[in-house]
């Protein structure tokens, strides 16, 4: 069972690259989100989808995109990428408790992209 | 506006030494609340919630609704305790969407 797996681990841009991350998870969550970490700010929701075919912005959005292209997937864009977008990036997932239970609101995370833009 | 925040960016404290990593938060609502744990090389999972009212590896934390608090304590730190700790809220209704305090680093020294 392998949750949510995100590729790739590390990636390098130049400034005005464009990349896409890629998440997908095996439990038939509902829900899927992208954060950012960066130090001193903890985690901030960018994008997230509450089900298959929807999806809604965070509370930083700007400079990116994402598709939920089917219930295991759900990518997000760097246009064109700047410096201030350097991170670490998180994908993660949860069935919400109205399709599951008290249970369904836990979020599980993927391990992780480090992302450098020069 | 709901927000969740830690004051302290690292807490660090001796083996066997008491630990309490602080959460403040502010939400109209009913508070649904967590603490997620980043041990190093590994990816962040969920520690404890408030609803469960469990110990999770000796730590617990209670909801403090007039202080709006919901602080992490463990009453003997472990050297394996060493991680970074989000306290988090749900966002809003049924969306499942958290918002996450700073962190703390906890550094638990032998």
């Amino acid at each position: 069972n392998a949750g949510v797996t995100q590729t790739p681990k590390f990636q390098v841009l130049k400034t005005g690259q464009s990349m896409t991350l890629q998440c997908a998870q095996d439990m038939n969550h509902n829900s899927m989100y992208w954060y950012r970490q960066d130090p001193g700010m903890g985690l901030r929701l960018i994008y997230y989808s509450a089900s298959e075919g929807t999806t809604d912005k965070g509370e930083v959005p700007n400079g990116y995109n994402v598709s939920r292209l089917n219930k295991r997937e759900f990518s997000l864009r760097l246009e064109s990428a700047a410096p201030s977008q350097t991170s670490v990036y998180f994908c993660a997932s949860s069935a919400p408790e109205w399709t599951s239970g008290p249970q369904g609101d836990i979020q599980y995370f993927g391990a992780g992209t480090r992302l450098s833009v020069l | 506006a709901q927000r969740v925040t830690q004051p302290e960016k690292l807490l660090s404290v001796f083996k066997g030494a008491p630990v309490e990593l602080k959460c403040n938060y502010s939400y109209s609502g009913s508070p649904e609340l967590f603490w997620y744990v980043q041990y190093s090389r590994q990816r962040l999972q969920l520690l404890l919630r408030h609803i469960s009212r469990e110990s999770i590896k000796g730590f617990t934390a209670d909801l403090n609704k007039g202080e709006t608090s919901f602080h992490l304590k463990k009453p003997f730190a472990q050297e394996e305790d060493s991680a970074m700790y989000y306290c988090a809220l749900i966002w809003s209704g049924n969306t499942g969407k958290l918002i996450f305090g700073q962190g703390t680093t906890l550094q638990v020294k032998p």
